[in-house]
């Protein structure tokens, strides 16, 4: 099964502070994403990407960033955290090989966000 | 998204017992993805389908990308079957294999 890490776990944040959130893959897999959770929405993309040096919005980027400077790393970045990132934040990895089981994405633990 | 619709929102089981999720697509799915979220959050893997049918163990899943539906049947549940069951779809002609997920069926399995 495909390895997925992110840190941190549990961050506190304060409104209008940068917040960075970081995830590593030892897989090999092109493609990466940041997902975030709320109730009611189920799981929501925010950027991608296809590889280094690579981002790309997703369905719902605004306030934003991502950051691919490897294959095995992905970031998302928050700039300005407002209240309503305060969410459950979901990195995964896949294939994107474009063949079929190649492309399932498998999920990291999960970064609990609370900005105050 | 409003492109996967899951049913039912929760579901109640006595172990020993089965039943089938389902998600209906509004669009043409080219893949679909089950998952299990546990009790601590972390998304598990199920099933991987371009087409037809898997199983594995006590789970059962089908794809029906002409008929625009996924169902997932689970046999003999067991407690530790509790959780969220999400459904999670590839759409035809999108890029990077990105998924569209339901907002999932809450399952809880009763001694």
């Amino acid at each position: 099964e495909a390895a997925v890490t992110q840190s941190p776990r549990n961050k506190v944040a304060v409104t209008g502070g940068k917040v960075t959130l970081s995830c590593n893959q030892t897989n090999n897999h092109n493609n990466m994403y940041w997902y975030r959770q709320d109730t009611g929405h189920g799981l929501r993309l925010i950027h991608y990407s296809y590889g280094a040096g690579s981002t790309e919005k997703g369905d719902i980027p605004d306030g934003y960033k991502a950051s691919r400077p490897s294959q095995e790393n992905f970031s998302l970045i928050l700039e300005l955290a407002t209240p309503s990132q305060t969410s459950v934040y979901f990195c995964a990895s896949g294939g994107g090989l474009g063949g079929r089981d190649q492309d399932t994405q498998y999920f990291g633990p999960g970064t609990r966000l609370l900005v105050l | 998204g409003d492109q996967v619709e899951q049913s039912p929102s929760a579901l109640s089981l006595h172990e020993g017992t089965g039943s089938a999720l389902r998600c209906n697509f509004t669009t043409t799915m080219r893949a679909v993805q089950w998952f299990q979220q546990n009790s601590r959050g972390s998304l598990i893997n199920l099933f991987y389908l371009a087409s037809g049918t898997k199983e594995n163990g006590r789970l059962k899943s089908t794809f029906n990308s002409k008929e625009s539906y996924s169902t997932l049947h689970i046999r003999d549940a067991q407690l530790e079957d509790s959780g969220t069951y999400f459904c999670a779809a590839e759409e035809y002609g999108s890029s990077g294999n990105k998924l569209i997920f339901g907002i999932g069926t809450l399952l809880s399995v009763k001694p």
